[in-house]
């Protein structure tokens, strides 16, 4: 079963532009991760937050988390081409580090 | 640092038929997973190893699959008697045991089951 629900289920934007994601999740958390994932290149890890943590930021990168609300948001600033990919956030309860995916938002960046 | 890889890639196969799939994790990780993705999804939990024993298994897990890492190294996935429903992307993905970034998977390119 998929415990993160994206939203919205897919998005296109201008080069240039911020593309701002959301995931809402179920059940207490650990740990909050997103994946990247293209025909290129696969599954690829993009951030980490952790349930005590409120933001993160990462080169054009930055997360939030609001454990209260059980939501996450990921902001990608200055878009290009090359963010072109399907992007997933994924929760852990921590113990084994079982991760349970999302089902994802298509972001598409026009050059 | 080599990344996963997963062989074959691709695998045509007839409903009735059994199906093994290998995955070579990065070599200093002692921890495995495998997910399954279907089109349109996100990838789905089935099992996990630390080292070789098997830790958890998903629901999604029926007792026509099995999965191995007998010396802590590779991995396994067989299928029997497959299905059409079992037609997916199968992906596996290695961490580490411990420290700052345990709990980032690396994931391999995947194997891309399809059941005529």
């Amino acid at each position: 079963s998929q415990q993160g629900e994206e939203d919205p289920q897919a998005l296109s934007i201008q080069e240039g532009e911020n593309a701002t994601m959301n995931c809402s999740y179920k059940t207490s958390i650990n740990n909050l991760q997103w994946y990247r994932q293209n025909s290129g290149r696969g599954l690829v890890h993009l951030i980490l937050i952790r349930s005590n943590e409120r933001e993160k930021h990462s080169g054009r990168l930055r997360v939030t988390l609001d454990t209260s609300k059980k939501s996450s948001s990921l902001l990608i600033t200055a878009s290009r081409a090359a963010d072109t990919a399907s992007y997933f956030c994924a929760t852990d309860a921590g113990g084994y580090q079982k991760v349970t995916f999302g089902i994802g938002t298509k972001l598409q960046v026009i050059p | 640092d080599t990344g996963v890889s997963q062989d074959p890639r691709h695998k045509i196969t007839k409903r009735g038929q059994n199906v093994t799939f290998r995955c070579d994790p990065i070599s200093e990780h002692n921890r495995l997973y495998w997910y399954r993705q279907t089109l349109g999804q996100g990838p789905e939990f089935l099992t996990y190893f630390q080292n070789e024993a098997q830790l958890e298994k998903s629901r999604l897990l029926s007792d026509r699959f099995s999965a191995e890492r007998p010396k802590g190294s590779f991995s396994t996935l067989e299928i029997q008697r497959t299905e059409q429903g079992d037609s997916a992307m199968y992906l596996c993905a290695s961490s580490r045991a411990g420290g700052e970034r345990a709990y980032e998977q690396y994931f391999g390119p995947g194997t891309r089951l399809t059941v005529t």
